[in-house]
């Protein structure tokens, strides 16, 4: 079983149109992130959600927003993609109490044209 | 603000070499410290961590320290195999969210 997944797997598009990668977590935890792994390999927080609430927003876009339809969904949309999005985006969980020990999904790339 | 610094690769070790991946961190308090693990074209896999100073981390012949007094949590492994081969990020947890170092590629020859 899957503990973290991710659809789609790569997502090819172009400049301007919106987008969306969803995300789901089977391990019943209350945290979700998102991350982006830019072209150095560099990964940074982009979002956290515990509970259905947005604990972390790390000066992203607006054009990016998540959505949390329930405990075990994060998902990210994004409007008015621009080339500089182009990235793998990481999801994640983790149990909101302990050491925060994070669980990652596969990975989706994003190119955009 | 919370920073991790991690040498740059790539690392290039023959097999059955000694294997050191040099981490610091920069941050308040006291945060937990992680070794992630990404093979190629694959998500990030925790390899171990240390919740608190003078923890050990290890597994899959890895180990890491957690060194309060000099902010470092290097990452060893005595002998690689080529299976090793792969990007390894070095992370703080502070505030739930994961701060990364830039990370490091190692590459294994047989």
């Amino acid at each position: 079983d899957t503990a973290v997944s991710q659809t789609p797997k790569y997502l090819v598009t172009q400049m301007g149109n919106d987008k969306s990668i969803k995300c789901e977590q089977n391990l019943g935890h209350d945290t979700m992130y998102w991350y982006k792994q830019d072209s150095k390999k560099f990964l940074k927080i982009m979002f956290s959600y515990n509970n259905k609430e947005l604990i972390i927003n790390e000066t992203v876009p607006n054009r990016f927003s998540p959505k949390s339809p329930d405990k075990a969904h994060l998902n990210l949309h994004i409007n008015s993609l621009e080339l500089g999005d182009s990235a793998v985006y990481f999801c994640a969980s983790s149990q909101e109490t302990g050491n925060y020990e994070q669980y990652f999904g596969p990975g989706t790339r994003l190119t955009v044209t | 603000g919370d920073s991790v610094t991690q040498m740059e690769g790539p690392v290039t070790l023959s097999e059955e070499a000694f294997l050191t991946i040099n981490c610091t961190y920069t941050a308040t308090g006291y945060p937990s410290l992680f070794w992630y693990v990404q093979y190629p074209g694959e998500g990030l896999q925790l390899l171990l961590k240390a919740t608190k100073a003078d923890d050990k981390g290890s597994n899959k012949g890895f180990e890491a320290t957690y060194r309060k007094e000099t902010t470092s949590f290097h990452l060893e492994k005595g002998s690689v195999q080529v299976s090793d081969s792969a990007v390894y990020f070095c992370a703080l947890s502070r505030r739930r969210a994961l701060t990364f170092g830039s990370g490091t590629r190692l590459q294994v020859q047989p």
